[in-house]
């Protein structure tokens, strides 16, 4: 399975915007990038998801480099309530894999007042 | 609605116990996923089906027993567990078919074994 490499924590102020940054050199061609993230006591909350343009929803943006070897998460102005752990993922549903997420460590977003 | 109902939130139980935990979706998703997640640890993938066929077993114990009676329901019974399976059990749903497909978490159990 494909891996993500991203850093253990980062911090921002509120109202800032927050680039989260994932490494996965070794995607394929078919590998979704997806972006989860995970508040203290839930479930894990989608977030966005990309293949190989950017993408932008209510919640975030998703840059994708043009070698599809990094991405980055755009909170666009963080709040109090973006305090999470972001999972970058890969994910692909080719043979036997049946789209299943595989979680790396995540980061953990720290957003001060 | 994009909701997968988890129950109960919290269960305690001993080891000698049989307790099953439930989840429910109604977005007419045909895949349907358990998780497990020890604190401060990512989640850890246990079972999976698609089209209520078992699909994925990671090399779960025995202990652990998923059931997916319908479409819209998948179980995780519990018999003998010890108390190291205590963790948050996270069940998902997703439509089967393109790794572009949103996969929708529930707020998830609190297991502990004692």
């Amino acid at each position: 399975d494909a891996k993500t490499t991203q850093p253990n924590s980062m911090e921002s102020n509120e109202e800032e915007p927050v680039h989260l940054p994932c490494n996965h050199s070794t995607i394929s061609g078919t590998d979704y990038i997806h972006w989860y993230r995970q508040l203290p006591s839930q479930g894990p909350e989608y977030v966005i998801h990309g293949l190989t343009s950017n993408v932008n929803n209510r919640m975030a943006s998703l840059a994708i480099a043009e070698d599809r070897k990094s991405s980055t998460l755009i909170l666009h102005r963080a709040t109090l309530r973006d305090a999470a752990v972001y999972y970058c993922i890969l994910r692909d549903v080719r043979g036997s894999t049946l789209g299943r997420l595989y979680f790396g460590r995540g980061t953990q977003l720290t957003v001060w007042p | 609605d994009t909701e997968v109902t988890q129950t109960p939130k919290h269960l305690v139980m001993g080891m000698t116990n049989k307790k099953s935990l439930k989840c429910e979706q109604h977005m007419g998703h045909r895949a349907m996923y358990w998780y497990k997640q020890k604190a401060k640890k990512p989640p850890e993938l246990m079972f999976v089906y698609s089209y209520e066929k078992l699909s994925i077993n990671e090399s779960v114990p025995s202990r652990f027993s998923p059931e997916c009676p319908n479409s819209s329901l998948l179980n995780l019974h519990l018999h003998a567990l010890q108390p190291e399976d205590s963790a948050l059990y996270l069940c998902a749903s997703s439509q089967p078919g393109t790794g572009g497909n949103t996969i929708y978490f529930g707020e998830g159990s609190w297991l502990t074994v004692v």
